[in-house]
């Protein structure tokens, strides 16, 4: 079945640290991909999305590339702050059908 | 926006009662709604898919009448956990299908069963 896999964490960053979270995906057609986050005590927000291969989402300085030909939607960001403490969520929507990763947690240390 | 209340955010019950969890779209119609739970570090688990004005749709191993899912207008569906037990004790979270690729998630519900 439809399924994501998602890098391990937790991930701990210095300040301005340079972010990458691996995300890849096993679908039978072509689904759109998400990534979430969950900060401390809250529910799940929209990062970024993409709904077609090649397409480039972005928020918030997060970016994130729907790569086909290697199944993959890594979340990168350039420089992170301690405000992006938080866990991130990889997810693919196909068919009405939405799945989620395991979750990636990440620290960002002042 | 789009936006999803979900009520309660925290409920603590005892063992054997019944809790019921809002969730509702507050600036558009939500024909198809979904209910997850969040096991502790782990990811989202999706328990059901919510239809208005049909039958929930349920994954594989989850009880049907435990769980029981009511989609009962385009803005509201709830999930009510009946007979709670301690292992019932979990975060739940819906999120409501807007458009073709938009899905908003409510806040959450921090269920404990004592």
């Amino acid at each position: 079945g439809d399924s994501v896999t998602q890098m391990e964490g937790p991930v701990t960053l210095s300040e301005e640290a340079f972010l990458t979270i691996n995300c890849t995906y096993t679908a039978t057609g072509y689904p759109s991909l998400f990534w979430y986050v969950q900060y401390p005590g809250e529910g799940l927000q929209l990062l970024l999305k993409a709904t077609k291969a090649d397409d480039k989402g972005s928020n918030k300085g997060f970016e994130a590339t729907y790569r086909k030909e290697t199944t993959s939607f890594h979340l990168e960001k350039g420089s992170v702050q301690v405000s992006d403490s938080a866990v991130y969520f990889c997810a693919l929507i196909l068919d009405n059908d939405m799945r989620f990763g395991a979750g990636t947690r990440l620290t960002v240390k002042p | 926006g789009a936006v999803v209340s979900q009520h309660p955010s925290r409920v603590i019950c005892k063992s054997g009662t019944s809790v019921k969890i809002e969730c509702r779209s507050l600036d558009f119609q939500a024909t198809t709604m979904f209910w997850y739970r969040q096991f502790p570090k782990q990811s989202l688990m999706l328990m059901a898919t919510s239809n208005e004005g049909s039958k929930a749709t349920y994954e594989q191993g989850v009880e049907k009448d435990k769980f029981l899912i009511n989609h009962a207008s385009l803005t509201l569906s709830t999930l009510t956990v009946t007979s709670a037990h301690p292992e019932d004790s979990s975060f739940y979270i819906c999120s409501a299908k807007q458009g073709a690729h938009g899905y908003t998630f409510g806040s959450g519900t921090r269920l404990t069963v004592v």
